[in-house]
């Protein structure tokens, strides 16, 4: 199974900040990589698929870099809306698997 | 609206059987895979399953493999996931996702609101 670890477990950051999510697969899955967001007590919901493609109706302000093993989510300007739990997901193969994710926090 | 709203969770004691439902409206379910995902409480998201456009295909995580079964009915526009021999660990919220048009590969695009599953004696 592919292990994909997400950094850092959690970040506090200010409204108007830019934040930075990595996400490492633990072998190659070019460019098959999804990044979700998640607030409390809802479903996720597709920001990002195939590592850099902005799924429809998503602000500018969320990007995703990357191929192969490892893998950025940058918010370049953090606004109130946005403190959340990310998590990053591979589709290269099966089984299916999420990072860890990362935690959005007011500072 | 495109919607997916899930049904039949509750609490079930160990070694018991739960089947889901996920019932999709406003797209053509039968031109989708589509997947269940489950968060334990206060953990993060695990696939659990997914299920090709006609049935043919279906894909499991090992630890569900032999005690779930996925389904769909493309007919009733609707995705089941039979829950046979559950354990504690099972205890989660259970999403219904479709998975992206462009394919599997690109993520899982529409999201139901979850519907709680809790094995406890």
């Amino acid at each position: 199974d592919i292990q994909m670890t997400q950094s850092p477990s959690s970040v506090s950051a200010s409204v108007g900040d830019r934040v930075t999510i990595t996400c490492r697969a633990s072998q190659g899955i070019s460019s098959w990589l999804a990044w979700y967001q998640q607030k409390p007590g809802k479903a996720p919901k597709l920001l990002i698929f195939a590592a850099s493609s902005l799924q429809s109706g998503v602000p500018s302000r969320f990007s995703g870099s990357g191929s192969g093993t490892d893998f950025t989510l940058t918010i370049s300007s953090l606004q109130p809306e946005d403190f959340a739990t990310y998590y990053c997901q591979q589709a290269n193969s099966f089984p299916l698997t999420f990072g860890g994710g990362t935690k959005v926090e007011i500072k | 609206e495109v919607q997916l709203v899930e049904s039949g969770g509750g609490l079930v004691q160990p070694g018991g059987s739960l089947r889901l439902s996920c019932a999709a409206s406003g797209f053509t379910f039968s031109s989708y895979w589509m997947s269940w995902v489950r968060q334990a409480p206060g953990k993060g998201l695990e696939w659990v399953a997914n299920i090709k456009q006609d049935g043919s295909e279906k894909y499991y995580v090992d630890s569900v493999k032999g005690r779930f079964t996925i389904s769909r009915d493309n007919a009733k526009s609707s995705l089941y996931l039979q829950m046979n021999s559950l354990r504690a660990e099972d205890t989660a919220v259970y999403y219904c996702a479709r998975d992206h048009p462009g394919g599997i590969e690109y993520g899982m695009d529409v999201w139901g609101q979850g519907t709680t599953v809790t094995v406890s004696s």
